[in-house]
């Protein structure tokens, strides 16, 4: 268990309104990761993040925006939801750096946009 | 853009038999490659993982093997049991701290 939970596990919203995921990790890892899943299309990667106020951008940024302000808690964003953005979001963390330790994931939250 | 892919995207395996699981990347410059297995409402779990001066590592009841010749990569699942139902599915880095992720394959397990 690598002691990351994500809020909320569920929700459902309306197009054009904000919305906020929220991922909690309790072992201090420098790397955090936004994905989304969808069928057809496996885990693609949202945003990352590298350190306290340390981001970049994965293959599906658009319309999206993050933020870690402290260690343990990495936030995405979508500033005006789509009905394309409905999907299951997975948050992951990575337990090394140098890029040859695994990601280690929440269980996820799944997001309606009606 | 270069992607991991997998060959079958359902297996069926009586309990008790050994599974296959297959994937096929396509970046000769991915070092490092990971298998996870996802259970139905869960987020995806690690198994194992190997790196490209191997060619074979070994778990508990699973083994990766590693074919960079021809870029294949396979999870072996010894005496598959109902709780292996889930899907697979691999990942590679290629650069940085970065994933790309397959699409999975769901193995049923016939009791």
């Amino acid at each position: 268990d690598a002691g990351i939970t994500q809020s909320p596990r569920h929700k459902v919203t309306e197009t054009g309104t904000p919305v906020t995921l929220r991922c909690h990790q309790t072992e201090n890892h420098r790397y955090m990761y936004w994905y989304r899943q969808d069928p057809g299309h496996g885990l693609r990667l949202i945003h990352y993040s590298y350190g306290v106020k340390d981001t970049d951008k994965g293959e599906v940024s658009d319309g999206y925006s993050v933020s870690r302000s402290k260690t343990e808690d990495f936030l995405l964003t979508l500033e005006s939801a789509t009905s394309s953005q409905t999907s299951v979001y997975f948050c992951a963390i990575s337990v090394g750096g140098g890029g040859n330790q695994p990601q280690h994931f929440g269980d996820g939250t799944r997001l309606s946009i009606l | 853009g270069e992607s991991v892919g997998l060959h079958l995207p359902t297996l069926s395996v009586q309990e008790g038999d050994n599974s296959i699981i297959n994937c096929a990347y396509s970046n000769s410059a991915s070092d490092y490659f990971i298998w996870y297995k996802q259970e139905s409402g869960k987020g995806p779990q690690f198994i194992i993982d190997i790196r490209s001066n191997m060619d074979k590592r070994q778990g508990q009841r699973v083994t990766v093997l590693l074919n960079k010749t021809v870029k294949h990569l396979s999870l072996q699942i010894a005496a598959t049991q109902p709780g292996d139902s889930a899907v697979y599915f691999c990942a590679e880095r290629a650069a940085g701290n970065k994933l790309t992720f397959g699409g999975g394959t769901r193995v049923l397990v016939k009791p």
